[in-house]
């Protein structure tokens, strides 16, 4: 079983919808928990991080962590072409290496 | 891409051959990572290092050296290429944020 375990997708939505992406991890010992977004052809970069359970909110983009069920969550509201990629989850020990999530791959459709 | 630069960006070699990736930063970061990233597995860690000739082994390490001479180079051998190695190689540096890290472009290598 892997320690972080992410719906490949693909998942297509149309524009302007709210999009739910998952993760779910078996290592009570994460204590960090990232979304990174990669567009084809690109290296991932960091979207947002999250410490403890609940949610973070940056524009569009909320992340909730709920460490009794080990799930987190990334919403995108308001859904826009350009949120087409692939997200991908990750998290660590509070330590130097990051464990990923496989990646799903996102197309908002205009 | 937060001055990580990776060479060669493509590249298609044979069976048994040995093959270096090179990394190379621009913003004098102690750590530096090696990743492989395959459909189904997503980002798997090949090896680190945590500054000049120290280095250490991730999940994936089999078949895979690495080098660190400079602070800003950070190489990837694969002693003798199999077609197991067939994938997108990324190279990333530690960032100062929680759990950032900022990658390069990618190599995409082919072992035929």
């Amino acid at each position: 079983q892997k320690e972080v375990e992410q719906d490949p997708g693909p998942l297509s939505v149309p524009e302007g919808a709210i999009v739910s992406l998952n993760c779910t991890y078996s290592n009570s010992a994460f204590q960090y928990f990232m979304w990174y977004r990669q567009y084809s052809r690109k290296g991932p970069e960091l979207l947002m991080y999250t410490y403890s359970s609940g949610n973070k909110e940056d524009g569009r983009f909320t992340a909730q962590v709920d460490k009794s069920s080990k799930y987190i969550s990334l919403f995108i509201r308001d859904s826009q072409p350009s949120d087409s990629a692939t997200y991908l989850c990750a998290m660590n020990f509070g330590n130097e290496k990051l464990t990923f999530g496989t990646g799903t791959r996102l197309t908002i459709i205009p | 891409d937060a001055g990580i630069t990776q060479s060669p960006r493509h590249k298609v070699t044979e069976t048994g051959t040995p093959v270096t990736l090179r990394c190379h930063q621009t913003e004098n970061h102690r750590y530096m990572y090696w990743y492989r990233q395959d459909p189904g597995h997503g980002l798997r860690l090949i090896h680190y290092s945590y500054g000049v000739k120290d280095t250490d082994k991730g999940e994936v390490s089999d078949g895979y050296s690495v080098s660190r001479s400079k602070t800003e180079d950070f190489l990837l051998t694969l002693e003798s290429a199999t077609s197991s190695q067939t994938s997108v190689y990324f190279c990333a540096i530690r960032g100062q944020g929680v759990g950032e890290a900022f990658f390069g472009q990618g190599t995409r290598l082919t072992v035929v």
